[in-house]
Order: structure tokens, then C-alpha cells, then sequence
């Protein structure tokens, strides 16, 4: 989506390895959020970001770090992969909310 | 902590006719946004409505239109002259009005539509 993406748009991994996605925009909104969409359970947030270096959890944090050392940049890594962390991983961005969401493209991630 | 529910996994219309999905919510705020976003194919998610809670009129984006019923917590989106490209997953999904909470999005599970020609 214009003034967001995410990279990479695909990646398979092996179990137990270190994933780090990406997430740059070019709106310098305030906010910035990790989802994950999985079959049956819509999008799920992972973590989320109300500036740089602030950082809070969402419903399904467990397994995932996040990092904002730039207002464009918001990182998500898996320290040790998990075949259940299997997904698709939207990013996101925000100013007030009012107006919702603009969304990345999404990374689909295949941990084997 | 709200929680959005669709409970229509799959929903099938014929071209031209109308459907509608069901999406109904939890919460105890008075003040917040509904939403629903359409995800074709392609995996990008689009925002097709919102709707105010404080706005009794429902919110109408051409062809889409909202049934907002906020003492029954119930927000259902209208498809009206259903074309093949609105084929799509459509989450429903809410955010609290209150500032500190991090304009956090809760989505539904999700309702896939089929369009028949």
C-alpha cells in the first residue's frame, strides 16, 4: 500500500532460526502495528508501537520482539521460530485511528 | 477486552442480488469506531466502511452500506448489486475511542464471500 511496506513478502525458514521482518513507511504516523492472520482467528496483534522506542503488547506476543529505533521503521523478530508461528504478518500504521488502518502487503512466513 | 464475532464463516450471493454479513461486538465503552475491511485474493486489506459510534445515521461508500445497531452491539454490512470482484474475505473489526489504548484494531474472524455469475 502506498507509504507502507513490508519485507520480505515471502520467506520459509527452518524451526529454532532468528526471523526479523520489516515494516518501513513514509507517513511518519505515530503509530505502528504487527498482526498476524491465521485461518478462522482474523488478524491477531502481536505488538504495537506509539513512537519511537515505545512499544506495548498485543493479544499474541509470546515468541516476538519488536523494535522502533525510527519513527519509519518497526521491526518484528522471532528469536527461535515455531512451526506455529506458520502465518501471514501484516503490518500496519496509524495517526489517530479515526480513519482505521493503512496496511502493509503482508509477509508470508512458512517455518519447516 | 472487546471481542468482535462473525459468525457467517462463508456467505455465497448471486451476481446483481444482495448479501449481508453479520458481525456483532463486546464492549462496555460508549465511544468507539467500527470498521469493515475487504481482503481479496491478492491479500491486501482495504477499508470499505466505518461508522462512528456517537452517529445514529448509518454510514453508506456507494454500493456498502451499515446496519448499525449500538444497543445491540450489532454491525452488519449490506453488499447491495453484488459484482464478481467484491468476492473477498471481510473482517469487521472496532476501536475503542479511549486514547491510551493505542488506537489497537480488534478484527472478527473473518467471512469469505462468493460471487456466482
Amino acid at each position: 500500500d502506498a507509504g507502507i511496506t513490508q519485507s520480505p513478502r515471502h520467506k520459509v525458514t527452518e524451526t529454532g532460526t532468528p526471523v526479523t521482518l520489516r515494516c518501513h513507511q513514509t507517513e511518519n504516523h505515530r503509530y505502528m502495528y504487527w498482526y498476524r492472520q491465521d485461518p478462522g482467528h482474523g488478524l491477531r496483534l502481536i505488538h504495537y508501537s506509539y513512537g519511537v522506542k515505545d512499544t506495548d503488547k498485543g493479544e499474541v506476543s509470546d515468541g516476538y520482539s519488536v523494535s522502533r529505533s525510527k519513527t519509519e521503521d518497526f521491526l518484528l523478530t522471532l528469536e527461535s521460530a515455531t512451526s506455529s508461528q506458520t502465518s501471514v504478518y501484516f503490518c500496519a500504521i496509524s495517526e489517530t485511528g479515526r480513519y482505521g488502518y493503512t496496511f502493509g502487503s503482508g509477509t508470508r512466513l512458512t517455518v519447516v | 477486552a472487546q471481542t468482535v464475532t462473525q459468525s457467517q464463516p462463508e456467505m455465497s450471493v448471486q451476481e446483481a442480488e444482495t448479501v449481508t454479513l453479520s458481525c456483532t461486538y463486546d464492549t462496555s465503552e460508549s465511544d468507539y469506531y467500527l470498521f469493515w475491511y475487504k481482503q481479496p485474493p491478492s491479500r491486501q486489506m482495504i477499508l470499505v466502511i466505518r461508522q462512528e459510534a456517537y452517529k445514529q445515521q448509518n454510514a453508506t461508500e456507494n454500493r456498502f452500506s451499515v446496519n448499525f445497531q449500538k444497543a445491540a452491539k450489532s454491525f452488519s454490512l449490506k453488499i447491495s448489486d453484488s459484482q464478481l470482484g467484491d468476492a473477498a474475505m471481510y473482517f469487521c473489526a472496532y476501536r475503542t475511542d479511549f486514547k491510551a489504548a493505542g488506537n489497537k484494531l480488534t478484527f472478527g474472524g473473518g467471512t469469505r464471500v462468493l460471487v456466482k455469475p
